[in-house]
């Protein structure tokens, strides 16, 4: 079975200074992905970072980078030059091929609410 | 495009009640799933297909049925509505493929049930 821990229910970050978001997972299965949803008010989800089990760089994507270590099992999310627009939720979450076959199914953490502070 | 859309938005029902949620996508995606979101709980996903006629549990499974009778829709229906059923529910939805890309799940904007 596949998990998601976030640890973090909530950070304070000051507008313009770098921030680290926290995940860690478990997974048996050899082949996996690891995403980073963005949760604000508005309530919508929006996909930020995906990083592959097998690449061999961490992903980044504008001020968003993932921060992949394989060995300890984390993926913690950095994002630099916070602005106030970035006060929203976010989610850490895992999807894992199983053995078996396909399996396409995302599992995610519990979130932590990230506040930028002006 | 239109992505995912979901109807209605917001519904409140009485215990006992029954509706039936609708999501749409036009990105000719394979995958479709249904999660609900409880505070601290991140979110759980209920079911899903995997295409068109076929649909499988996810984690919380009990209470709900689900159908995919067209490629581009997924129902999410509760049969008789129980308090413990409040929650906002997400439809999203994903390409099949594993062999290249992230294929993320797209998301639609959610729709908040009340049962009361």
């Amino acid at each position: 079975a596949q998990k998601i821990t976030q640890t973090q229910p909530g950070m304070f970050v000051q507008e313009k200074e770098a921030v680290t978001l926290d995940c860690t997972y478990d997974t048996s299965d050899p082949s996996y992905g690891l995403f980073w949803y963005k949760q604000p008010s508005s309530g919508e989800m929006i996909f930020l970072i995906y990083q592959g089990s097998y690449d061999q760089q961490n992903a980044t994507e504008g001020r968003y980078s993932l921060n992949f270590q394989k060995a300890r099992k984390s993926a913690n999310l950095v994002i630099s030059a916070s602005q106030l627009g970035d006060s929203a939720m976010y989610f850490c979450a895992m999807r894992a091929q199983n053995s078996g076959g396909s399996n396409y199914k995302l599992t995610f953490g519990k979130g932590t609410l990230l506040t930028v502070n002006p | 495009n239109a992505g995912v859309t979901q109807t209605p938005k917001f519904r409140v029902l009485k215990t006992g009640q029954s509706m039936t949620l609708l999501c749409a996508q036009d990105m000719n995606h394979e995958y479709m799933y249904w999660y609900r979101q409880d505070p601290g709980m991140g979110l759980r996903l209920i079911h899903y297909s995997v295409g068109e006629g076929t649909t499988a549990k996810g984690e919380v499974p009990d209470g709900y049925n689900v159908s995919r009778l067209k490629k581009q829709n997924f129902l999410l229906g509760l049969e008789s509505a129980a308090p413990s059923q409040t929650s906002v529910y997400f439809c999203a939805s994903s390409y099949s493929a594993w062999a290249s890309g992230s294929y993320e799940q797209y998301f639609g904007p959610g729709t908040r049930l009340t049962v009361t």
